[in-house]
Order: C-alpha cells, then sequence, then structure tokens
C-alpha cells in the first residue's frame, strides 16, 4: 500500500515565524511531489510543485525534497494569519496517472 | 478562463436516488479526475480518465459510474446513492498524459457537497 504520512497537527505558529510543514511517502519510484493550500469549506489549491532533489523556492513558500529519505517538506517564511489552512501533500509516480494525497497538515498562524 | 467548473454546489438526495455530477474544464487538459474527500480520510481517487476516450478505477470506484463525454467534460454518476456516499466531491484536471514537469499539475474545481439521507 503506497502511503503519504503527514502529521494532522494543528502546527501553531506565531506571525511572522517559519512555518515547517513536513511529509513522508512509502513509494520509492515517485518521482512528481506537489504541496497543496486548502482553506475550510475551499477546494486544494496548488502553491507548490517539485521534481529533483534540493529546495525550490518561491516567494515566502520553499519546498524541500529529499528521496534518498522519501521526505518533502514545506517552509513558509514571514508566516501571516492568511496562511491558517490545511496544507496536502501530493506524490505521484512516473508513467502513472494517480496521485496519493496526504491527510494534511492544519496550520495555525497566531496574530 | 473558468479553469475547472463543477454542478452542483449542493446536493441532498434519498437513500436510493441516482445523480450525475457534472465537471467541465477549459484549458485543454488531457486528463481528469475525481476525488471525495472525506475528514480525515484525504483525497481519495474514484476514477480518472488519462485521455479523452478513457477512463480507469481509482481507489474507490465502488457505487460509482464516469463518463469522458468529450476533452472538456468528465461526469460522475450515483446510480443508487448510499449515506456513505455523503461527502464532498472534487474534480480535478491536469495538462499531460504523463511524463513530469507542470504537465503534471493538477487543478481543482470547487467541489459539490452532497449528503445523503
Amino acid at each position: 500500500q503506497k502511503e503519504v504520512e503527514q502529521n494532522s497537527g494543528p502546527l501553531s505558529v506565531p506571525e511572522g515565524a517559519i512555518a515547517s510543514l513536513n511529509c513522508t511517502y512509502s513509494d520509492r519510484g515517485s518521482q512528481s511531489f506537489f504541496w497543496y493550500r486548502q482553506y475550510s469549506g475551499k477546494s486544494p489549491e496548488l502553491i507548490m510543485s517539485i521534481y529533483s532533489n534540493g529546495d525550490k523556492e518561491d516567494g515566502r513558500f520553499t519546498a524541500q525534497l529529499n528521496k534518498a529519505s522519501q521526505y518533502v517538506s514545506l517552509l513558509i517564511r514571514d508566516s501571516q494569519p492568511s496562511d491558517s489552512a490545511t496544507y496536502l501533500c501530493a506524490v505521484a509516480t512516473s508513467g502513472t496517472y494517480k496521485y496519493i494525497f496526504g491527510t494534511g497538515t492544519r496550520l495555525k498562524v497566531l496574530a | 478562463n473558468a479553469g475547472v467548473t463543477q454542478t452542483p454546489k449542493f446536493q441532498v438526495l434519498k437513500t436510493g436516488q441516482s445523480m450525475t455530477l457534472q465537471c467541465a474544464q477549459d484549458m485543454n487538459h488531457n486528463s481528469m479526475y475525481w476525488y471525495r474527500q472525506d475528514p480525515g480520510m484525504g483525497l481519495r481517487l474514484i476514477y480518472y480518465s488519462a485521455s479523452e476516450g478513457t477512463t480507469d478505477k481509482g481507489e474507490v470506484p465502488n457505487g460509482y459510474n464516469v463518463s469522458r463525454l468529450n476533452k472538456r467534460e468528465f461526469s460522475l454518476r450515483l446510480e443508487s446513492a448510499a449515506p456513505s456516499q455523503t461527502s464532498v466531491y472534487f474534480c480535478a484536471s491536469r495538462p499531460g498524459t504523463g511524463g513530469m514537469g507542470s504537465y503534471n499539475e493538477q487543478f481543482f474545481g470547487p467541489g459539490t457537497r452532497l449528503t445523503v439521507l
């Protein structure tokens, strides 16, 4: 059974701090990794994708991938109350059409 | 571009009733997906269509059928609704038919909240 694991949280951080969200996956053939943000009652919104080992930065967001450790993370710098949401990690294997989603980590940014 | 649209937004059914959830995308994407999301369960794949003319089962296909009507539209049908099908249903689409890179990025519709009494 291929799995994607996330801590459900809530992860509480003060405004302006760095939030660190983590995800582990079981399928070593995974090659595409995604972070989605989902506000309560809304649909998932893609915020980052990463395909190679290392870091990928986009504004206040940094995705980090370590395929040897089967670990992907999302850092949010200068966290804002508007970042409060559930963050979903998703993993796909190249050549397939299926994505495995984690159950998400709820982030609360305290003003 | 409207992106991915879904109708209806909300629906209440009685056990045994049937209905079709509609999904359309205007991004010229090849692949389309139906997921359900339940508290504590995450997103689970019901069916997907890798390209126009093909459909395949996902993780939880029982009780559902799909139709890829054309490249734009992918519908999900509940033939005889059961309370266990109470959930939020999301349609998603993806540009490519394989490989890596941005072709793999999925984009979601706003969802349909379905309650089966």
